[in-house]
């Protein structure tokens, strides 16, 4: 069965330092999703790729944030530098419907950051 | 301003003792109701997805439903291994032709045998 493969599952940083997180999303799947979910809360939206553009990155920290997906296949978040609020699971969703509508997403297991 | 909102916060029951848990939405635009199920440490699992008012869906023990301001899923009978958390999200219309997700707290299950 066809997965979203997310590494590191767990990362843990000191304060300032820069983090990287990698996805590979489900063969095929044009859309790409990175997650921010804080203990006991729901997920919330990070940015949207639609292949390697990116289509919402409303909710992204752009100071310290970044997210690219270059050949619109895998992709990475980075934070740079990390803050102690950054501290969360990290998660990438993908969907195949290339425009929105009906979009099931399917996650990977996430990488938890730790910054100390 | 859109929200999802799941009810209640957690819910402990006896192995057997059927219950229902509640996602309220008001959201401009609704395309799309998701349930996942989230297990401690891991990334949600997709269980249903509703479009319309008044469509069903079922799984095993799970059984979802959707009107026109709220989802419920309604669990019979349920078993240990039925604990997790379960997440709720809508899809709703965006800025410039896209779409958002807004996700729910979650719902945290706890099965007793």
């Amino acid at each position: 069965e066809a997965e979203v493969a997310q590494s590191p599952r767990y990362k843990i940083t000191e304060k300032s330092q820069a983090v990287a997180f990698w996805c590979d999303p489900i063969s095929g799947h044009a859309t790409l999703y990175w997650y921010r979910q804080i203990l006991g809360q729901g997920p919330e939206l990070l940015v949207q790729f639609q292949d390697e553009s990116v289509v919402d990155d409303s909710q992204l920290p752009k100071d310290r944030f970044s997210a690219e997906r270059l050949k619109g296949v895998d992709s990475t978040l980075k934070i740079q530098p990390a803050e102690l609020g950054d501290s969360a699971m990290y998660l990438c969703a993908s969907s195949l419907v290339r425009w929105g509508a009906k979009n099931i997403q399917y996650f990977g297991a996430g990488t938890r950051l730790s910054v100390l | 301003e859109d929200q999802v909102t799941q009810s209640p916060e957690a819910l402990r029951l006896q192995e057997g003792e059927s219950s229902s848990l509640n996602c309220s939405y008001t959201v401009s635009g609704l395309r799309g109701l998701f349930w996942y199920r989230q297990d401690p440490g891991k990334g949600p699992e997709f269980l249903f997805t509703l479009y319309s008012a008044g469509e069903e869906k079922e799984k095993e023990r799970l059984k979802a439903t959707l009107t026109k301001k709220e989802s419920f899923l309604h669990i019979t009978a349920p078993k240990p291994e039925d604990s997790a958390t379960y997440l709720c999200a809508v899809q709703a219309s965006g800025t410039s032709g896209t779409y958002k997700y807004i996700f729910g707290t979650g719902t945290r299950l706890k099965v007793l045998a």
